[in-house]
């Protein structure tokens, strides 16, 4: 399998501040990363696809780069509705998808 | 707008068999652009992909879970279907029926359920 690591696990920020949470593969995946947004009791909301694509109706502070094995999300002037976990998950190896751990992003 | 639906007893006894059913609303599940799968999620824990299928009936398991999974789709109904035998309590989780996107250059998770808790308990 392809093991997903992100970092931090978990985040504090203050709103109007520009956070990056990063993700790492085992192995090269080119630039099949998604990331979502998840929050507490509902289901996970996709942000970005294929590494910096912007699913559609996403604002546009939220951005994503990387190819190979490291990527990063940005998110740039945290809105009060940001605060959320986020998930990367790999779609590298067709229908063998995994999931970073995800980062717990917290008002300061 | 596609929407997704669980359904399914939200308690089930261990060594049992746990069964869900998905229906989608808004399109029609045998379009080629996409498949379908479940993905779950323990209370507190992050998410685990179960497994996909195509409207043709092919479909693929997480290896972890290859022996314990049946996924099968009903086209008549617009729906499709998870079962998972041999439970234990670690199958308790939020379980999501996810639309899955794919294209020549990306794969992705585009729509979700709103998800249903199963807990195993006896």
């Amino acid at each position: 399998d392809i093991q997903m690591t992100q970092s931090p696990s978990s985040l504090s920020a203050s709103v109007g501040d520009r956070v990056t949470i990063t993700c790492r593969a085992s192995q090269t995946i080119s630039n099949y990363l998604n990331w979502y947004q998840q929050k507490p009791g509902k289901a996970p909301k996709l942000l970005i696809y294929a590494a910096s694509s912007l699913q559609s109706g996403v604002p546009s502070r939220f951005s994503g780069s990387g190819s190979g094995t490291d990527f990063t999300l940005t998110i740039s002037n945290l809105q009060p509705e940001d605060f959320a976990t986020y998930f990367c998950q790999q779609s590298y190896r067709t229908l063998m998808y995994t999931f970073g751990q995800g980062t717990k992003l917290e008002i300061k | 707008q596609v929407q997704l639906q669980e359904s399914g007893p939200g308690l089930v006894t261990p060594s049992e068999t746990l069964s869900l059913t998905c229906t989608v609303s808004g399109g029609s599940i045998s379009s080629s652009s996409y498949y379908w799968a479940w993905i779950r999620q323990p209370p507190g824990k992050g998410l685990e992909w179960i497994g996909s299928v195509y409207y043709t009936g092919t479909t693929y398991n997480s290896p972890s879970l290859k022996s314990r999974v049946s996924i099968s789709v009903d086209t008549s109904n617009n729906q499709f279907s998870l079962k998972l035998s041999s439970v234990t309590a670690a199958d308790t989780a939020v379980y999501y029926c996810v639309k899955v996107a794919d294209t020549s250059r990306a794969r992705y998770f585009d729509c979700w359920g709103q998800g249903t808790l199963v807990t195993v308990s006896s």
